[in-house]
Formats: structure tokens, sequence, C-alpha cells
């Protein structure tokens, strides 16, 4: 079964400066996909950033990159020159990629409080 | 171009009480999903649509949820006789078959208090 580990209920970080949030991942299955999504208090859960495990090169968006290591099963989310608009819940989620399975199993999620 | 979107945004009921939720995913989304989040949790999956077929329910989804996806565009989640544990926010998301990332956009949610 597939499972996801957030250990980071919360975190504070001061404007500017970069943040990793933690994740870790646990499945048997060989093909799967890791996504990161922002949820703000509005509830709207926003996709930020996606890592296949065949990918080769960590993944990048923006401000957004994704520190893949698969030895670890660690796919953690740093955020480059945080914001005062990052400041919202963080969850990790992943998809076994195999015939019929569509669903995402998500962490519990990481609250980021970006500090002027 | 429109997002997902959700009807009611927040509901109360009196527990016993049955209730609907509507999903509109965005309009060329072929897949249809509902979540159940609980306060400090994240999403749980319910059930999945590819057009108005119904290919995946969780174990979540009792006999007391029933959920349709009619002519494979909107989508409806009825609860039958709720309990207080049925309080939770109710997530709907969408994505398109085919491509290599398949992201789910998400709606706003509908919020259950039952009490």
């Amino acid at each position: 079964a597939q499972k996801i580990t957030q250990t980071q209920p919360g975190m504070f970080v001061q404007e500017k400066e970069a943040v990793t949030l933690d994740c870790t991942y646990d499945t048997s299955d060989q093909s799967y996909g890791l996504f990161w999504y922002k949820q703000p208090s509005s509830g709207e859960m926003i996709f930020l950033i996606y890592q296949g495990s065949y990918d080769e090169q960590n993944a990048t968006e923006g401000r957004y990159s994704l520190n893949f290591q698969k030895a670890r099963k660690s796919a953690n989310l740093v955020i480059s020159a945080s914001q005062l608009g990052d400041s919202a819940m963080y969850f990790c989620a992943m998809r076994e990629i195999n015939f019929g399975n569509e669903k995402l199993t998500f962490g519990t999620g990481t609250r980021l409080t970006i500090i002027p | 171009d429109t997002g997902v979107s959700q009807n009611p945004r927040h509901k109360i009921t009196k527990r016993g009480q049955n209730v609907t939720f509507r999903c509109d995913p965005i309009s060329e989304h072929n897949r249809l999903y509902w979540y159940r989040q609980t306060l400090g949790q994240g999403p749980e999956f319910l059930t999945y649509f590819q057009n108005e077929a119904q290919l995946e329910k969780s174990r979540l989804l009792s006999d007391r949820f029933s959920a349709e996806r009619p002519k494979g565009s909107f989508s409806t989640l009825e609860i039958q006789r709720t309990e207080q544990g049925d309080s939770a926010m109710y997530l709907c998301a969408s994505s398109l078959r085919g491509g290599r990332v398949n992201e789910q956009f998400f709606g706003p949610g509908t919020r259950l208090t039952v009490l």
C-alpha cells in the first residue's frame, strides 16, 4: 500500500529565505508519480510540481524545485526566495502508475508561515 | 477558462438528513474525482469517474454515500442519513486523460457540518 509521510506539522520562515518541506513515501511499485499541492486558507488545492519515478532530473517550476532521492524514497519541496503569499498548507501526494489506478494518496501536510 | 466549481460551498445539516453536493469539472476534462478532507489531514480518495463510468470506489465510501456523473459532465455526491462523523470538506477534482503528468485540478470544496 502506498503511504506518504510529512513529519513537519508547521514551519516558520523569514521572508526571502529558502525553505525545504520534507516528504517521504512508501510504495512497492516501480512506476509512480509524486506531486506537491498548496492549499491556502480558501481551501482550493493548487498543483505546484510533479516528479515521475523514472525522471532523471529533479523537477523545477519557477521558485519550486523537487529534491528527489529515489533510494531514500524522499521527495522534498524546495521553495526559493519565499514570499508572504507562500503561507499555506503544503501537501505531498503520490499516484502509483498502473492500469486503473488514478487516486492520489496525500500526506498530512505542513503548514508554512512566512514571517515578514 | 473556468476552473472546477462546487456547490454549495458550505452546508449545515442535522444528523439523519440527506445532503447532495454538486461538482462541475473543467469542461474538457473526462476524469472526475471526489475526496474527503477532515481537519488536520490530507484529502482522502473517495471515488472517480471516467466520463460517466464510476471506475473506483474507496472503502471509505459506505453504502450511505452515492456518486453519479450521469452525462459525463457534472457530478453529484449524495450522503444519506448523515452522521456527525461525515463532517468534513468534500473536494472535487478533474483531469484530462493522457499526458505525462495528469495533474488533478481541484475545486474550492464543500464544507459539511453535521449537527
